[in-house]
């Protein structure tokens, strides 16, 4: 079955960059989202790309997708306090199923 | 729009008791998901419906789960008995099928935090 892997922590400060990793398993992918969850809240979608895309910004937010090793990073340019919080990578395959695999999600620690 | 709503948003019951969940979508929208979040397991589908129907409940972790959808405005998820490892969050969530893939997004409700002693 489908797997999407994350690394389960990342602490930066102020003002840097942040990259959140994702690696994803199914060959038949064919869109993946970023999700954020703030503290006792429901996952709020970020961004998201087509497969046949490298490559996508929104603002503060880039997404790359190495299509071939599966890989799928989120960089967030200048983060801020407000941007700690758990991240979410996830998955659709183009098989009907309308149903999102998710990665364990990240948790961004920013300290000021 | 008000997003999804769930209720409620806290729920401490006792094991053995009945706990029943629900979930208003957003109007209009005609696929409906149940997940649950916990710490070991992180983000589970529990069963997702198209058109008030199920599609696929291989997620619900046994009998004690059901899930029901009388109207595309409502939907709710029982445990009948609840256990302790029943304690988690269980989110509910809503899509809109355009036809054209990537405009799936999800739209998540808060969650209800459920708590079983």
């Amino acid at each position: 079955g489908e797997d999407v892997e994350q690394s389960l922590f990342l602490s930066v400060r102020e003002g840097d960059s942040s990259v959140i990793n994702c690696t994803y398993t199914d060959s038949s992918s064919t869109y993946l989202y970023w999700y954020k969850q703030e503290p006792g809240a429901g996952l709020q979608l970020l961004t998201y790309i087509f497969s046949n895309m490298d490559m996508k910004q929104d603002q503060r937010l880039t997404v790359l997708l190495n299509k071939k090793d599966k890989h799928l990073s989120l960089r967030i340019a200048d983060t801020q306090t407000g941007d700690s919080a758990i991240y979410f990578c996830a998955e659709s395959s183009d098989t009907g199923r309308r149903a999102l695999t998710f990665g364990s999600g990240t948790r961004l620690q920013v300290q000021p | 729009d008000a997003g999804v709503i769930q209720s409620p948003r806290h729920e401490v019951t006792e094991m053995g008791q009945e706990v029943t969940l629900r979930c208003k979508p957003i109007s209009g929208h005609d696929y409906l998901f149940w997940y649950r979040q916990t710490m070991m397991r992180g983000l589970e589908l529990l069963i997702y419906f198209n058109n008030n129907v199920p599609i696929d409940d291989s997620g619900m972790p046994e009998d004690r789960f059901s899930a029901k959808m009388p109207n595309a405005s409502f939907s709710t998820l029982k445990i009948q008995p609840s256990e302790p490892r029943d304690s988690a969050v269980y989110f509910c969530a809503s899509i809109h099928n355009l036809g054209t893939r990537g405009t799936d997004t999800q739209y998540f409700g808060p969650g209800t935090r459920l708590t079983v002693l």
